[in-house]
C-alpha cells in the first residue's frame, strides 16, 4: 500500500523560499508509470495544482507559478520536492502531494490524482 | 486555463436524499474528468475517474455522468458519512483545474 508523507517548515519568512518533501513510502517513486505532484489548498478555498514530476525528471507547472516552481525527485531517497521562490501571505496554504497515474483502460484516458499525503501547513508571515 | 465550475456551491440534504451536483467545463473537456471527496482536515479522496468510473472501494450509490461540458455527481442514498465537500477536476490539459467545491451539509 504506497503512502505519501510532506515534511517541511511550518512558517515560511514572506521572499524566503518555501521548501516542502514528500516521501513514498511502500513502494518504490520509480515504478510504473506515475507521476508525482504538488496540489495546495488555502484554508477555506478550493483546490490549486501546482505541478508534476515524473521520475525521468519531465516537469509540468501551473503557468501562474511556473516563474517561482522547481519541483525535482530524488529516486535514491524515494522522495520528490516542491520549491516555491519569493513567498507572500498568499502562498500559505495546506500543501499535498499526490500520485497520478496516466494510463489508458477501459474507461478510455485516465490520469487523475489517486493517493494523497494527509496534507502540511505552511504559514507565511514575518 | 479550463474553467471548472460546480454548481450549487452548497447543498442541504437529508439521510436517505439523492442528490446532484453539477460540475460545468468552460470548454470541452470529452470524458476526462474526476470527482474527490473532501472531509474537514484530510486530504481529497478520488471517487469517480473517466467522468463515470468507480474508483475500488467507493460504494455503488456514488455515481457520475456527462462528457464534453456538462458533469453530474449522484449520490443516490445519503449515508451520515457522505456529509463533505466535493470537487470536480479535469485532467484535459495543463493546467490541471478543480471546481471550487460543493459543501453538502445536513438539514
Amino acid at each position: 500500500q504506497v503512502q505519501l508523507q510532506e515534511s517541511g517548515p511550518g512558517l515560511v519568512k514572506p521572499s524566503q523560499t518555501l521548501s516542502l518533501t514528500c516521501t513514498v513510502s511502500g513502494g518504490s517513486i520509480s515504478s510504473g508509470s506515475y507521476y508525482w505532484s504538488w496540489i495546495r489548498q488555502p484554508a477555506g478555498k478550493g483546490l490549486e495544482w501546482i505541478g508534476r514530476i515524473y521520475t525521468s525528471g519531465s516537469t509540468n507547472y501551473n503557468p501562474s507559478l511556473k516563474s517561482r516552481v522547481t519541483i525535482s525527485v530524488d529516486t535514491s531517497k524515494n522522495q520528490f520536492s516542491l520549491k516555491l521562490s519569493s513567498v507572500t501571505a498568499a502562498d500559505t496554504a495546506v500543501y499535498y502531494c499526490a500520485r497520478d497515474h496516466p494510463r489508458f483502460d477501459s474507461s478510455g484516458y485516465v490520469d487523475a490524482f489517486d493517493i494523497w499525503g494527509q496534507g502540511t501547513m505552511v504559514t507565511v508571515s514575518s | 486555463a479550463i474553467r471548472m465550475t460546480q454548481s450549487p456551491s452548497s447543498l442541504s440534504a437529508s439521510t436517505g436524499d439523492r442528490v446532484t451536483i453539477t460540475c460545468r467545463a468552460s470548454q470541452g473537456i470529452s470524458s476526462y474528468l474526476a470527482w474527490y471527496q473532501q472531509k474537514p482536515g484530510k486530504a481529497p479522496k478520488l471517487l469517480i475517474y473517466a467522468a463515470s468510473t468507480l474508483q475500488s472501494g467507493v460504494p455503488s450509490r456514488f455515481s457520475g455522468s456527462g462528457s464534453g461540458t456538462d458533469f453530474t455527481l449522484t449520490i443516490s442514498c445519503l449515508q451520515s458519512e457522505d456529509f463533505a465537500t466535493y470537487y470536480c477536476q479535469q485532467y484535459y490539459s495543463y493546467p490541471r483545474t478543480f471546481g471550487q467545491g460543493t459543501k453538502l451539509e445536513i438539514k
